[in-house]
């Protein structure tokens, strides 16, 4: 069946733009997790989405950046006004939260490059 | 708030050589384990978890990991490592019950020389 899935799988933009990354999770899944993989920084949480409760946002890093996840499947992570140490890869994954102890499936990440 | 801890950061080892990899968590009650796995080029994929019963779990490709309750540890090893078993790893935890975030280690980068 379909893994999760992201899009775009690179993006390149100058500093100072918007930008908007997509992310389709497993269908079922109830749980939603963005995290940011920098080069040496190992996987940083940023946001979990659990069903329609609300989000845990402790680890976004700005207020520049924001998720939100409609009808309780697909997720937007946005980030604002765009800066270099945002360069990074960013990745989803997801979780059916029926059972305690389901693992979380990957998707392959969006690389972004800030210029 | 829970974490997780991962000593090593890059591990090099010869081919047929073992593997002991640590990770220790903090966090004040029952606890779900997990190692995951990034091959080069491919997504993080579970490698294996422990939620309860034997403390001793056993993985794809060979690998297990052992909870020590009392030491709040979940090692990875592996008795005789591959050229293939080349990857990032990355240990996690999650609290038991509920809907509880997952917190993941900063990973450990393992280069296995042929």
């Amino acid at each position: 069946g379909a893994g999760v899935s992201q899009s775009p799988s690179n993006k390149v933009t100058e500093k100072g733009k918007d930008v908007e990354l997509r992310c389709d999770p497993i269908s079922g899944h109830t749980a939603l997790y963005w995290y940011r993989q920098s080069l040496g920084q190992g996987l940083e949480f940023l946001i979990y989405f659990q069903g329609n409760s609300a989000p845990d946002k402790s680890g976004l890093p700005s207020d520049r950046f924001s998720a939100e996840r409609t009808g309780g499947s697909v997720s937007t992570l946005t980030i604002q006004r765009t800066q270099q140490e945002d360069s990074a890869v960013y990745l989803c994954a997801s979780s059916f939260m029926g059972g305690e102890n389901q693992p979380q499936h990957f998707g392959d990440g969006t690389r972004l490059s800030i210029l | 708030a829970q974490s997780v801890s991962q000593h090593n950061h890059h591990v090099i080892l010869s081919e047929a050589a073992s593997l002991e990899l640590g990770c220790n968590y903090s966090y004040g009650g029952t606890v779900n384990l997990f190692w995951y796995v990034q091959y080069p080029g491919q997504h993080l994929q579970l490698l294996l978890k422990y939620f309860s019963g034997d403390p001793l779990v056993k993985g794809i490709k060979g690998f297990e990991a052992e909870f020590i309750k009392s030491k709040f540890s979940f090692n990875l090893r592996k008795p005789s490592v591959q050229w293939s078993d080349t990857a990032e790893y990355f240990c996690a935890v999650k609290g038991s019950g509920g809907y509880q975030k997952v917190t993941f280690g900063t990973g450990t980068k393992l280069q296995v020389i042929p």
